[in-house]
């Protein structure tokens, strides 16, 4: 596609359910990754895949958090049992490759979560 | 890990006026790119900069890498300048994630 996409734009669930955020990266692009923004602060790394495989998972905050990407290309990040704490945007970002200006990520619209 | 800083953290202009926005980093990077988050919440990247200077219109940037900081211009701001503007750095491994600065929040008012 033109750019990054996200879906749902916006999502509110009860607090003990579980989400499913979507992102469909610009094609072609090798690397994924998934932020988490809080209001007035700017987005925090949680996870990024080159291809299918997940490369570094460090700041996804707890097990609660999962992400995959099983073709290369689409990803989905699961919440399970969400909680108030984890409302926050939920930015995808994809990048062509890695060197140089190829290293340049792209953000998509995110996805504003809101856990009552 | 490395720190990003950005100043000042909140900027008012009349409209026309230009200005400088700074971004300190703690280590030497690979990339470093400069965000424009709009009203609307878009992060709209501007430059991939991890050193040199680049225009795009109104907007340019310079990187001097060892001395670890990057400056963003504005000129001839207008109201659509508005929001947020982000720092973003890459630690020198590459292909890792970016870490952001708390950004400068800009007003351009008429």
């Amino acid at each position: 596609g033109a750019g990054v996409s996200q879906s749902p734009r916006y999502k509110v669930t009860k607090r003990g359910q579980d989400v499913a955020l979507r992102c469909d990266p610009i094609s072609g692009h090798v690397s994924l990754y998934w932020y988490r923004q809080a209001l007035g602060q700017g987005p925090e790394f949680l996870t990024y895949f080159n291809y299918e495989a997940q490369q570094d998972k460090s700041g996804l905050p707890n097990d609660r958090f999962s992400a995959e990407r099983p073709e290369g290309s689409i990803s989905t990040l699961t919440i399970q049992r969400t909680e108030q704490r984890d409302s926050a945007m939920y930015r995808c970002a994809s990048s062509l490759s890695v060197g140089s200006e190829q290293e340049t990520q792209y953000f998509g619209p995110g996805t504003r979560l809101l856990v009552l | 890990g490395i720190q990003v800083e950005q100043s000042p953290p909140d900027l008012i202009l009349q409209e026309g006026a230009n200005s400088t926005l700074r971004c300190n980093f703690s280590d030497s990077v690979n990339n470093l790119q400069w965000f424009h988050q709009n009203p609307w919440g878009q992060l709209i990247n501007l430059f991939y900069i991890p050193s040199g200077t680049k225009q795009n219109g109104r907007l340019s940037a310079t990187t001097v890498a060892t001395e670890r900081y990057s400056l963003l211009y504005i000129s001839s701001s207008q109201t659509t300048d508005s929001g947020v503007y982000f720092c973003a750095v890459e630690n020198p491994t590459g292909n890792t994630p970016l870490v952001f600065g708390k950004g400068t929040r800009l007003s351009v008012i008429a």
